[in-house]
């Protein structure tokens, strides 16, 4: 069965600092694999998509990487900014088949 | 705007009635999704147009739920007789081609509270 779970499921920070989430996955074949920014009440932006050759890949103060062998990536926020404030999604993708969701990281960036 | 726009963003209504949503998607992008959201978990599978022809349906589709998308544009989604248990943001996505690597693009969605 394809799953996708994301650690933790909450996390607070202060503004400036960095943080880093977590994500596990189960799919079969293994295509590729996203990280998209959900701001509350709104629809899911992509970050970042990332197929099994690559292992890091950056958007602006976000880097995902990706280790393709131990089926984990993870996510990090450089800088935190209050914007930042949203929940982070990881969502893998088997080859010819519909994304698998996790359960999103809710992160809060305080003043 | 040149997104994929959804319609109505919010909808309040009693148990047993009947809802339609509506979703544009980004003009030209041949594959539409459907996804449902409860709070604090991810998006979840519900159905997916090629064009017009709908190609999959999850299991969470009961026979209360139908999609169209009759010219291959906007689409629809209706739920019947609504339950307490329908109560969540229905998310509709957009994608240019049918690639492993084509982009999803998610529209605000329409938050659904059945009463």
């Amino acid at each position: 069965k394809n799953q996708v779970e994301q650690s933790p499921q909450s996390l607070i920070i202060l503004e400036g600092k960095n943080c880093t989430l977590q994500c596990n996955y189960t799919v079969s074949p293994f295509s590729n694999l996203r990280w998209y920014k959900q701001d509350t009440g709104r629809g899911p932006v992509s970050l970042t998509i990332m197929t099994f050759s690559e292992n890091t890949k950056s958007n602006g103060r976000y880097t995902a990487t990706l280790d393709a062998d131990t089926k984990q990536s993870s996510l990090h926020i450089t800088a935190s900014q209050l914007s930042d404030s949203a929940s982070y999604i990881c969502v893998a993708k088997a080859a010819g088949n519909k994304l698998t969701f996790g359960g999103g990281t809710r992160v809060l960036v305080k003043p | 705007d040149t997104g994929v726009s959804q319609d109505p963003r919010h909808k309040i209504t009693k148990r047993g009635q009947n809802v339609t949503f509506r979703c544009d998607p980004i003009s030209e992008h041949n594959r539409l999704y459907w996804y449902r959201q409860t709070l604090g978990q991810g998006p979840e599978f519900l159905t997916y147009f090629q064009n017009e022809a709908q190609l999959e349906k999850s299991r969470l589709l009961s026979d209360r739920f139908s999609a169209e998308r009759p010219k291959g544009s906007f689409s629809t989604l209706e739920i019947q007789r609504t339950e307490q248990g329908d109560s969540a943001m229905y998310l509709c996505a957009s994608s240019p081609g049918t690639g492993d690597y084509n982009e999803q693009f998610f529209g605000p969605g329409t938050r659904l509270t059945v009463l």
